[in-house]
């Protein structure tokens, strides 16, 4: 168990519509980041926060948002949807945003567009 | 940008055999390097990491890798493989320089055969 929490674990929606991925990282962790995982990308990396500011940004399509609260709690929020959007989206959480950092994953939400 | 490559996409090997999985990466500044390992079902977890000093890191569970300026390698080996390591092995990479947006590789998936 890493100590980063995603919720849900598992989603089915159809095309067009909108989710939100909710994840808490691991006690004392001020960095979150995203990442998207599908057979045929791989692993993508989206989108860090640090203690509630963006810190970096990767392949992240505009109909997808996250931010990161005052209790660094992270949400990554999907719209629009489109079938190459199912894939598995992973959460995962580091002390500081610094590089280096051993990052920890969460089990990943896995999101099915229909 | 860093980019990472890992070479072969299956690794199949019989158990007790040795095994090396292959990462090259390709940056214009000095990185830190990373190799990760998914169970199925799983999310990733940190098998072991290169920041600085010996060019030789090795991980709990016996596997070791060597990063190798000059090639731009950092393969993963380990000398004898057992049923349980089975897995999705990535091979990642960060900037020193900057944030941690760590950028990972496509991934190998080892299979150990009785």
């Amino acid at each position: 168990d890493s100590g980063v929490t995603q919720t849900p674990k598992h989603l089915i929606t159809a095309t067009g519509q909108r989710v939100t991925l909710r994840c808490s990282p691991r006690s004392g962790d001020l960095s979150v980041y995203w990442y998207q995982q599908s057979l045929d990308q791989g692993l993508q990396f989206l989108i860090q926060y640090y203690n509630g500011e963006e810190r970096a940004k990767g392949n992240i399509l505009e109909r997808f948002s996250a931010q990161q609260f005052p209790d660094l709690h992270s949400e990554l929020n999907l719209s629009s949807l489109e079938l190459g959007d199912s894939a598995l989206y992973f959460c995962a959480s580091s002390l500081e945003g610094r590089s280096g950092n051993t990052i920890y994953f969460g089990e990943g939400s896995w999101l099915t567009v229909v | 940008a860093q980019s990472v490559t890992q070479l072969d996409s299956q690794v199949p090997v019989f158990e007790e055999a040795p095994v090396e999985l292959r990462c090259n990466y390709s940056s214009s500044v000095s990185v830190y390097l990373f190799w990760y390992v998914q169970y199925p079902n799983q999310g990733l977890q940190l098998l072991l990491k290169y920041l600085s000093g010996s060019t030789l890191v090795e991980s709990i569970n016996g596997f070791e890798a060597e990063f190798n300026k000059s090639q731009t390698s950092f393969h993963l080996r380990k000398p004898s493989v057992h049923i349980s390591d089975t897995a999705e092995y990535f091979c990642a990479v960060s900037d020193r320089s900057r944030n941690n947006d760590m950028r990972f590789g496509a991934g190998t998936r080892l299979t150990v055969k009785p």
